[in-house]
């Protein structure tokens, strides 16, 4: 079955460093996401991107994060300079379609520790 | 803006039981979908079931199933026949373009 790869599982950094979590979403997919999730707490919508740009984000998503589809096959999140709070599991998901009825696919997650 | 509510944050169920996790929605949408996603402690997200607001008739998958209530905008999964595999946490998503969570219930399953 197909997967989206995410990489890596855990990364450690420190405050004011910069970041780039890495995703590989399903190879026919159209519309890319990135979901946050703090422990203990909801998963909150990050970013989607269709079509090689930006077609929603949260008020979360400010300055600090950007996120690109540098070839065609990956799919990045930037975090310019990251703070205590950035602490979170981050999800990558692919989908078929905008709303698209299958659900998402979300990778494993990368689980980011700012200290 | 949509918000999901999962109004039981804790459950608990003797194995081989039946639960039901409760969830409400609230939308002006009429065409939207509604999933139920699994978190194991791997933190891994896996999709359990989904259900087309256009469709009346209530999603099933094996043990899973949903009682989609539209007009009411709730939402409730039942597991039939409960295993220890399926203590994890529960949350429930509407998605109409990008997907809004509950706050998710953690389900126990007692031996």
């Amino acid at each position: 079955e197909p997967e989206v790869t995410q990489t890596p599982s855990h990364q450690v950094t420190q405050m004011g460093q910069e970041v780039i979590l890495r995703c590989v979403p399903i190879s026919n997919h159209l519309y890319f996401y990135w979901y946050r999730q703090i422990l203990g707490q909801k998963v909150e919508f990050l970013v989607s991107f269709y079509n090689n740009e930006i077609s929603e984000k949260s008020e979360i998503f400010d300055d600090q994060f950007s996120v690109e589809r540098p070839d065609g096959s990956n799919f990045t999140l930037k975090i310019r300079s990251t703070k205590l709070e950035d602490s979170a599991m981050y999800f990558c998901a692919s989908g078929l379609g905008w709303g698209s009825g299958y659900g998402y696919t979300f990778g494993s997650g990368t689980r980011l520790t700012v200290v | 803006a949509q918000t999901v509510t999962q109004s039981q944050p804790e459950m608990s169920v003797q194995e081989a039981e039946t639960v039901t996790l409760s969830c409400t929605y609230d939308t002006s949408e009429s065409d939207y979908y509604l999933f139920w996603y699994k978190q194991p402690p791997s933190r891994q997200m896996i999709l359990v079931i989904r259900q087309e607001a256009y469709k009346q008739q209530n999603a099933t998958e094996n043990r899973f199933s949903v009682n989609f209530q539209k007009a009411a905008k709730s939402f409730s999964l039942k597991i039939s026949d409960s295993q220890l595999g399926d203590a994890a946490m529960y949350f429930c998503a509407y998605n109409a373009g990008k997907s809004t969570f509950g706050d998710g219930t953690t389900l126990t399953v007692k031996p």
